[in-house]
């Protein structure tokens, strides 16, 4: 079945320490993969995208991500949390061939910076 | 500013009142979503739309009832809705076929029903 789980509905981190946000998929066709933020009573926010062009992907606000193909992961890292950072965060990714845009949501990460 | 709106932002309302939410798009895309985000459970699809046709439907009571009138405007109407219809009602949109491309978000309508 095709599927995206996130590892953990909570991290905290200090402020100053790295950031790891832990993704895997499972999909029978090459995936395309999301991360996409969420600050209080707001949409989501995209981060980065993985489409095959690289397996590392940087996005916004110095966050980055690899695809692992062996390990069908795709987690979400940043070298040094800011307060700022403290959201949800989503993994989402496009698993099978349905031409609707269709995505398939992780449960969500709840990112705790703490000064 | 991401393209997709939403109205209202915030909505109270009655088990036995009628109500409609907003989503509008100005990006182009042919595909729309309404999204359910209930505190403490992941994002719940609800419908999907693509070329105004609705192609999937997963489940939702009957109390919702969506309509595309064009590529740009998607409404979820609500009626003799319960308490635990309260959530964060999410809608968004992209290409058709989408690939790569990503689902774009609108901010949300948070609905309470008294």
């Amino acid at each position: 079945a095709q599927s995206v789980t996130q590892l953990g509905s909570h991290v905290s981190v200090s402020e100053g320490a790295l950031v790891l946000l832990r993704c895997n998929y499972s999909s029978s066709v090459p995936p395309y993969l999301f991360w996409y933020v969420q600050y209080p009573n707001q949409g989501l926010q995209l981060l980065l995208k993985y489409t095959s062009a690289a397996t590392l992907v940087k996005g916004i606000n110095g966050f980055e991500a690899e695809f692992k193909k062996s390990e069908t992961s795709f987690h979400l890292t940043k070298p040094s949390a800011h307060m700022s950072d403290a959201a949800e965060y989503f993994c989402a990714g496009r698993l099978g061939s349905s031409n609707t845009g269709k995505l398939i949501f992780g449960q969500g990460t709840t990112l705790q910076v703490k000064p | 500013e991401t393209g997709v709106t939403q109205t209202p932002r915030h909505l109270v309302m009655g088990m036995t009142n009628k109500k409609s939410l907003k989503c509008e798009q100005h990006l182009g895309h042919n595909a729309m979503y309404w999204y359910k985000q209930s505190a403490k459970k992941p994002l719940e699809l609800m419908f999907v739309y693509s070329l105004e046709e609705r192609v999937e439907n997963n489940s939702v009571p009957s109390r919702f009832s969506p309509e595309c009138p064009n590529s740009s405007h998607l409404f979820l109407h609500l009626h003799t809705l319960q308490p635990e219809d309260s959530a964060l009602y999410l809608c968004a949109s992209s290409p058709l076929g989408a690939g790569g491309a990503e689902q774009y978000f609108g901010p949300g309508t948070r609905l309470t029903v008294t």
